[in-house]
């Protein structure tokens, strides 16, 4: 069974731009959860999206949003970036009954904001 | 809110040798989920172990064993017969119950674990 995959795996901005990021679950999974890790502020939740609803949604600003498709394809946008973007945004999947609270990762888009 | 602190920032064994990562946690719950993950210089993040709250018994996953001590608030990793390949980030997780809605891991800042052959 393939694994969580994630576009672009690297990805260059300028600050001001805008940015999709893709994440595609394991299949038969319905969540997906991302995360923004960077060296300052570590591993921090994002928000999360199961059938296509969101169900959580982390401290971040407005310009960070998200959505699900049906196919439970997932897409997180960040706008007007700024430097403190910079970071590598992880994907996670999860499935549904048993064992559903595990959490199954993508490699993660490295985004650099200059 | 919940927090996870992981208190070594950086550790260093020999190839063989035994390893054991602190990890405690804060919470008000008495239902929970803890995990461990692995992230190489890949990035990948690898699950490693996770323990059910509610599971007095310690998982064990192969060389991985966890010392799960609730009372205590502290989750250790403890990885036997350490191997080249397990040089990693190692982070602690943590997971309120799914019946409170949406599924969002909380972590501690990590640990560098380097095998040194």
């Amino acid at each position: 069974k393939a694994g969580v995959t994630q576009t672009p795996r690297y990805l260059i901005k300028t600050r001001g731009q805008q940015v999709t990021l893709s994440c595609s679950p394991i299949s038969g999974h319905r969540s997906v959860s991302w995360y923004q890790q960077t060296p300052g502020q570590g591993l921090q939740f994002l928000f999360e999206y199961f059938s296509e609803t969101q169900r959580n949604k982390g401290n971040f600003p407005g310009r960070f949003s998200g959505r699900q498709f049906s196919n439970s394809r997932s897409e997180m946008n960040v706008s007007t970036l700024e430097l403190g973007d910079s970071a590598l945004y992880l994907c996670a999947s999860s499935k549904t009954g048993v064992r559903s609270y595990e959490q199954y990762f993508g490699p993660g888009t490295r985004l650099t904001v200059t | 809110a919940q927090t996870v602190t992981q208190s070594q920032p950086e550790m260093s064994v020999q190839e063989a040798e035994t390893v054991t990562l602190s990890c405690t946690y804060d919470t008000s719950e008495n239902n929970y989920y803890l995990f461990w993950y692995k992230q190489p210089p890949s990035r990948q993040m690898i699950l490693v172990i996770r323990q059910e709250a509610y599971k007095q018994q310690n998982a064990t996953e192969n060389r991985f064993s966890v010392n799960f001590q609730k009372a205590a608030k502290s989750f250790s990793l403890k990885i036997s017969d350490s191997q080249l390949g397990d040089t990693a980030m190692y982070f602690c997780a943590f997971m309120k119950p799914l019946y409170q809605g949406a599924q969002k891991l909380v972590f501690g800042q990590g640990t560098r674990l380097t095998i040194n052959p």
